[in-house]
């Protein structure tokens, strides 16, 4: 099993440019998450996704869009990058019963021009 | 909202036993989770308490007292590896947050 896994793990963009990234899983967890990592600031959640069909807003969304595209898959999307999206950003999954624990992918590294 | 708050920064020497708090204020509380993450690595789960007590495994202890609204997680036997940054974590409502993590570094 692969477990989490991220594309791409570095980026350059330029201010103004769109991408997309992307997480899969593999260990059919009902739960998706996007988080931003910035120094001293811990994880912040960007968005997350309960379960297949439905996403939901978490603590720093703006600039941001989510797609649930099937069990396995959760995709964020950068419309128009600004240098403060510069961070990494980690995708994880979990089981939402018990402990609730939840599966990093290794990141992506991106940096905004 | 949910805030949690720990120290930036615990030194310990090696083989030493070192604590590591975190409190919080939730408004859904469903237990606290501790997560490791080494420099340029992806955070690992280390341990979750949902009720109040000591939760043992290998080396690493929580505990958590929900009257008190605070958990701390218990490093024993220090050794150079567990160097890293450390999370307390809680989730309600499928909302996870995070606290901003405490650096552990480890001297020889």
């Amino acid at each position: 099993n692969a477990g989490v896994t991220q594309t791409p793990k570095f980026q350059v963009l330029k201010t103004g440019q769109s991408m997309t990234l992307q997480c899969a899983q593999d260990m059919n967890h009902n739960s998706m998450y996007w988080y931003r990592q910035d120094p001293g600031m811990g994880l912040r959640l960007i968005y997350y996704s309960a379960s297949e069909g439905t996403t939901d807003k978490g603590e720093v969304p703006n600039g941001y869009n989510v797609s649930r595209l099937n069990k396995r898959e959760f995709s964020l999307r950068l419309e128009s990058a600004a240098p403060s999206q510069t961070s990494v950003y980690f995708c994880a999954s979990s089981e939402p019963q018990g402990a609730d624990e939840q599966f990093f992918g290794p990141g992506t590294r991106l940096t905004v021009l | 909202g949910q805030s949690l708050e720990q120290p930036s920064e615990v030194t310990a020497v090696e083989g030493a036993i070192v604590q590591i708090n975190c409190t919080y204020q939730t408004s859904g509380f469903y237990g606290l989770s501790w997560y490791q993450q080494h420099d340029g690595g992806a955070p690992t789960f280390l341990s979750y308490n949902a009720l109040d007590g000591l939760e043992e495994t290998g080396r690493f202890s929580s505990f958590l007292s929900r009257s008190d609204s605070y958990g701390y997680l218990l490093l024993q036997e220090l050794q150079m590896k567990d160097s890293a940054s450390y999370f307390c974590a809680t989730g309600g409502s499928y909302i996870p947050t995070f606290g901003r993590g405490t650096s552990l570094i480890v001297h020889p």
